[in-house]
């Protein structure tokens, strides 16, 4: 069966720390694969998806980047945090090319102080 | 752009009652999907809808594509139902766009 694993659960850093967050797929090939932000009292935000390995897009310009060094590895990063990254950051795939459902990692809350 | 809106933002109910979300979105969609996010924030997807109605044990969920309109409902709602549920609307392939949710809370 397939699974989507993210990783922390929970984080918090200071302000110009750096930042990784890791989301990884089980029991599928070749999946889009999403990371979404969701601030408080406001809905989810796609930030990047990719179709495949090394192929990344952006959907709002930040702070962030995100890299796709496996097919099912999917990696949120920053090199100097700032306050306003707060939020929970939800990873999710999809099949490709196929309109489908979703499936969400359990999410990251990070705070940064 | 797309909007979805839903309604209410806030719900209580109690135990057993019947309950009705509502999601309108603006333009045409190639899916809707209805989630359901927990306290911890993990989300969960319920369905996910191009035409009528689907049915999942208490959960029913309806979309009416002339009207851009989805509604899902829950039927004997229980205090374990109490999560936050989001209406996403597909335009393509990629690109889902999110409602801000609706807080339900079930009271024993």
């Amino acid at each position: 069966s397939q699974t989507i694993h993210q990783w922390p659960a929970t984080l918090v850093q200071p302000v110009g720390s750096p930042l990784s967050l890791e989301c990884t797929v089980e029991g599928t090939s070749n999946p889009n694969l999403y990371w979404y932000r969701q601030a408080a009292g406001r809905g989810l935000q796609l930030l990047f998806y990719s179709v495949g390995i090394g192929q990344i897009s952006s959907e709002v310009p930040q702070n962030l980047s995100a890299s796709r060094p496996q097919d099912r590895q999917f990696i949120l990063s920053s090199k100097k945090l700032l306050l306003s990254d707060s939020g929970f950051y939800l990873c999710a795939w999809s099949v490709r090319d196929r309109v489908g459902g979703y499936t969400f990692g359990s999410g990251t809350r990070l705070t940064v102080v | 752009k797309n909007e979805v809106e839903q309604s209410p933002q806030n719900l209580t109910a109690q135990e057993g009652e019947f309950i009705t979300i509502n999601c309108s979105y603006s333009v045409g969609i190639s899916a809707l999907h209805w989630l359901q996010q927990h306290p911890g924030g993990g989300i969960v997807s319920l369905f996910m809808l191009s035409s009528g109605k689907k049915k999942h044990g208490r959960l029913i969920a309806t979309i009416n594509i002339q009207e851009k309109h989805s509604s899902l409902h829950i039927t004997a709602s229980h205090p374990r139902d109490s999560a936050v549920y989001i209406c996403a609307v597909r335009l393509n392939p990629i690109e889902l766009v999110f409602g801000k949710g609706t807080k339900l809370t079930v009271n024993p």
